[in-house]
């Protein structure tokens, strides 16, 4: 079936290192959500990205949308403890149905 | 507003037992999905509905069913458990087929033994 390639699994970095999580994707997306787990919690929304090359910012983090809309990055300047979690993609395939494609995640650890 | 609510939290079943998850919302979404996390993994999709009385299936469907009796409520069954199931269950629901956020509830954490 359709797949969302998401890397790296883990990223360990010191407390204001830079993080960087890549998603790509064979298949045209339609657009792309990003979401935070935080450890023994649920998914909650960052953003979503929908125009290609399209950037947006939150804060530290920013979010890239390919110009191909086949591939999206995550990146977090000057990485905090709260932003400890897992941090996963998800993507509407253009013209599927009304399913979201997940990554796997990558999990962001702060190395003590 | 609740949000997205599940019940029960925590739940130890033994092998060929049945169990009813209940996931309840009040946002008036009409899209609501189950979905299933093992350790080290994403989501799974097991079913979804895009409207009272609709269900259709996931990517692993087996061994679930579902039922949308309501537009506030979606209903898991697992009718005859196995430790394969033993996973953390997690609902959601949205008000679009795309473009809109989809909202967890807090998850159910299940124990096949």
């Amino acid at each position: 079936g359709q797949q969302v390639m998401q890397i790296p699994q883990y990223q360990h970095v010191q407390e204001g290192e830079d993080f960087t999580t890549y998603c790509n994707s064979s298949t045209t997306l339609s657009n792309i959500q990003w979401y935070k787990q935080r450890p023994g919690g649920h998914p909650v929304f960052l953003i979503q990205l929908v125009k290609s090359g399209e950037v947006k910012k939150q804060k530290r983090l920013t979010f890239q949308f390919g110009e191909a809309k086949k591939n999206s990055s995550l990146h977090i300047t000057a990485t905090q403890t709260t932003d400890v979690g897992t941090y996963f993609c998800a993507a509407n395939i253009m013209d599927s149905n009304y399913q979201l494609i997940w990554g796997a995640g990558t999990k962001l650890i702060i190395k003590p | 507003n609740a949000g997205v609510t599940q019940t029960p939290k925590f739940r130890v079943l033994k092998t060929g037992q049945s169990m009813t998850l209940l996931c309840a919302q009040d946002m008036n979404h009409e899209y609501m999905y189950w979905y299933r996390q093992d350790p080290g993994m994403g989501l799974r999709l097991i079913h979804y509905s895009v409207g009272e009385g609709t269900t259709a299936k996931g990517e692993v469907p087996d061994g679930y069913n579902v039922s949308r009796l309501k537009k506030q409520n979606f209903l898991l069954g697992l009718e005859s458990a196995a430790p394969s199931q033993t996973s953390v269950y997690f609902c959601a629901s949205s008000n679009s087929r795309d473009f809109h956020e989809q909202y967890f509830g807090p998850g159910t954490r299940l124990t096949v033994t």
